[in-house]
């Protein structure tokens, strides 16, 4: 079945400095997603991008859908430490479920003050 | 606070028992979705109920079933429980009014631990 790389696995930086993160696929994908998941919590929603090319941002978040619709980064600015948590890529086709999301592993980020 | 209420946050049981996780969406929200969350594994969707009819299967055991209600509340059942069930099983239900865009909201999880 269909399956995301993320990468980085694990992040751990300074205060201030920023992120980059990435998903990529060996197949295509209609819509990219990035939700971030907090100890104790569920995922969160940060960003959702629906055209290859697409580039939005979301506060200090920016993320892009890979033009040929198999890869999205994710980039944090200005890192602070309430960015703490694991970040996870999500990919969806049409046709499929709305449900049946596809998650990256996850990257899990840490930082320090 | 997302608007989904998972019950229980934490249950412990034996292998070979029998549970029921609980879901609420969000007010209006019609479709709930079941995820599991392991280490190795990451979120894996197990099902997808719209409105009181299943509409989508992921990799969803055959020792577990879930089902939606009249008042769109969830349930998961597990029964056997083996220790590989041990993980976190999250509800997720989708924006009132959008269809297929992906956007799910997610409760805090009910934790599961197999003994």
């Amino acid at each position: 079945g269909q399956q995301l790389n993320q990468s980085p696995q694990s992040m751990f930086i300074q205060e201030g400095e920023d992120v980059s993160m990435n998903c990529t696929s060996s197949s295509i994908f209609n819509t990219w997603l990035w939700y971030k998941q907090e100890p104790g919590e569920g995922p969160v929603l940060l960003i959702a991008l629906y055209k290859a090319g697409e580039l939005t941002s979301n506060g200090r978040l920016t993320a892009q859908f890979g033009i040929t619709r198999k890869d999205s980064f994710l980039n944090i600015s200005a890192s602070i430490p309430s960015d703490v948590g694991i970040y996870f890529c999500a990919g969806q086709n049409y046709g499929g479920s709305q449900g049946n999301l596809i998650f990256g592993k996850g990257t899990k980020l840490s930082v320090k003050p | 606070d997302s608007g989904v209420t998972q019950t229980p946050k934490h249950l412990i049981t034996a292998t070979g028992q029998r549970v029921t996780l609980r879901c609420s969406p969000r007010s209006g929200d019609l479709s709930v979705y079941w995820y599991q969350q392991s280490l190795d594994q990451g979120l894996q969707f197990l099902i997808q109920y719209y409105n009181g009819e299943e509409r989508a299967k992921g990799n969803i055991l055959e020792r577990f079933s879930a089902q939606q209600f009249p008042d769109l509340h969830s349930e998961l059942n597990l029964s056997s429980l083996e220790l590989g069930d041990s993980a976190l099983y999250f509800c997720a239900s989708s924006v009132r009014g959008q269809a297929n865009t992906g956007e799910l909201f997610f409760g805090e999880g009910s934790r599961l631990t197999v003994l």
